[in-house]
């Protein structure tokens, strides 16, 4: 049973063009983030929804807008993609954003910009 | 800025030797939580162990175990009879007490358990 799944996986695309990541977890947790680990593995929150509310924004791009239709989902769109944008992108979640809860994260999407 | 220091960005061990991993933080407060996460070659990144600062005890999980120094705040993990299975980076992070405060994260280091 995958507790945070991410689709898709790898993403290759040209740059300018507009994409989407989706992130689903069965855990029933109130809290998901959105993370960045560039290519030296350095991870960066970007975002961070509990309960469907925006609770952590980071100095992120105005294209990238987070979407959460409910608390099991939290979509990453990215509008006019750039070749800096080139990351491995990790959802993650946690039963409620107490600091005392670690954090479940999926299998990451490999972002690509050609 | 709090920051988390890893000094070691690559480690090796021997098969079945023990290898510490060191991480250090800067911060002013007096309540907050330690974690090691690793993140083997397959990516999912994978909770170690975590450690609470009011806790003088060192957490221990299995083959892993810290040793958290409060005063010089630092916080190393001890991996003991390392398996193959261990080479992975791995991440030291840091959260403030108190909900919705972010995980700050070191640069990680990337530990190969030869045979």
């Amino acid at each position: 049973d995958t507790a945070v799944s991410q689709t898709p996986k790898y993403l290759v695309t040209q740059m300018g063009n507009d994409k989407s990541i989706k992130c689903e977890q069965n855990l029933g947790h109130d809290t998901m983030y959105w993370y960045k680990q560039d290519s030296k593995k350095f991870l960066k929150i970007m975002f961070s929804y509990n309960n469907k509310e925006l609770i952590i924004n980071e100095t992120v791009p105005n294209r990238f807008s987070p979407k959460s239709p409910d608390k099991a989902h939290l979509n990453l769109h990215i509008n006019s993609l750039e070749l800096g944008d080139s990351a491995v992108y990790f959802c993650a979640s946690s039963p409620t954003g107490g600091s005392n809860q670690p954090q479940h994260f999926g299998d990451g999407t490999r972002l690509s910009i050609l | 800025a709090q920051t988390v220091t890893q000094s070691q960005p690559e480690m090796s061990v021997q098969e079945a030797e023990t290898v510490t991993l060191s991480c250090t933080y800067d911060t002013s407060e007096n309540n907050y939580y330690l974690f090691w996460y690793k993140q083997p070659p397959s990516r999912q990144m994978i909770l170690v162990i975590r450690q609470e600062a009011y806790k003088q005890q060192n957490a221990t999980e299995n083959r892993f175990s810290v040793n958290f120094q409060k005063a010089a705040k630092s916080f190393s993990l001890k991996i003991s009879d390392s398996q193959l299975g261990d080479t992975a980076m791995y991440f030291c992070a840091f959260k403030y007490a108190g909900n919705n405060r972010k995980l700050i994260w070191g640069l990680g280091t990337s530990l190969a358990v030869n045979p």
